[in-house]
């Protein structure tokens, strides 16, 4: 089944301590994207990638790391957790995005992260 | 900054009635518009893409765009209850060499009643 795979879809940490959140795609995608959402405020982008090691800030980057060492995977990295990170994650992938065909995000599952 | 606007509702309409959700965006050199439904408590699932100015239909839905006026909406023929969600706006706002950097309104929640 081609899909988005998150990991974990819930988790509870203590400020400070780093943490990563797995996002894999098995449909061989180009672009992957990590959004988060928050009430009032809606979807917004992280950071997304158009290839292997090529990727770029969204409009909220800040305390937030990305790599994209193989095409399928592309983790999110929280090198010290805040409680002002408590969202709702979202990775995305896209066969293409951009002009012309544009398939646009298929997103994953989620990942609720509680930060204390 | 560019921003992508949509009345947050809620909208309510009757079963069976026409569901109109509107969207205006900022960047004028935008190509590319979806829109996208979300269930409570669930990812969001595109439902259309357009790229050209006019309509598009896929079934139920009508996607329209005027890059003239920087506006795009969506109409659901027949809505049935559970088209109940809510619907998000997004747009493409990168170039060539920005592919991916796909913004999002912050959403209209319609309400489908029996």
């Amino acid at each position: 089944e081609a899909q988005v795979t998150q990991n974990p879809r819930y988790l509870i940490t203590v400020t400070g301590k780093k943490l990563t959140v797995t996002c894999s795609q098995n449909m061989n995608h180009e672009y992957m994207s990590w959004y988060r959402q928050d009430p009032g405020l809606g979807l917004r982008q992280i950071y997304y990638s158009m290839n292997v090691e090529v990727t770029d800030k969204g409009d909220v980057p800040e305390g937030y790391k990305v790599s994209r060492k193989e095409k399928r995977n592309f983790p999110l990295i929280l090198e010290s957790p805040s409680p002002n990170q408590t969202s709702l994650y979202f990775c995305a992938s896209s066969l293409s995005v951009g002009t012309g065909e544009d398939y646009g995000y298929t997103f994953g599952s989620g990942t609720r992260l509680t930060v204390v | 900054q560019k921003e992508v606007e949509q009345n947050s509702g809620p909208l309510s309409v009757p079963e069976g009635a026409i569901a109109s959700l509107n969207c205006t965006y900022s960047d004028r050199g935008s190509q590319s518009f979806f829109w996208y439904r979300q269930y409570s408590g669930k990812s969001p699932e595109l439902i259309m893409s357009i790229y050209s100015n006019g309509d598009k239909e896929d079934g139920r839905f009508t996607a329209q765009l005027n890059k003239a006026s920087q506006y795009v909406s969506l109409l659901i023929r027949d809505s049935q209850p559970s088209d109940s969600a809510t619907y998000l706006c997004a747009v493409n706002v990168g170039r060539y060499n920005q592919g991916g950097k796909l913004i999002f309104g912050q959403g209209t929640e319609l309400s489908v009643k029996p």
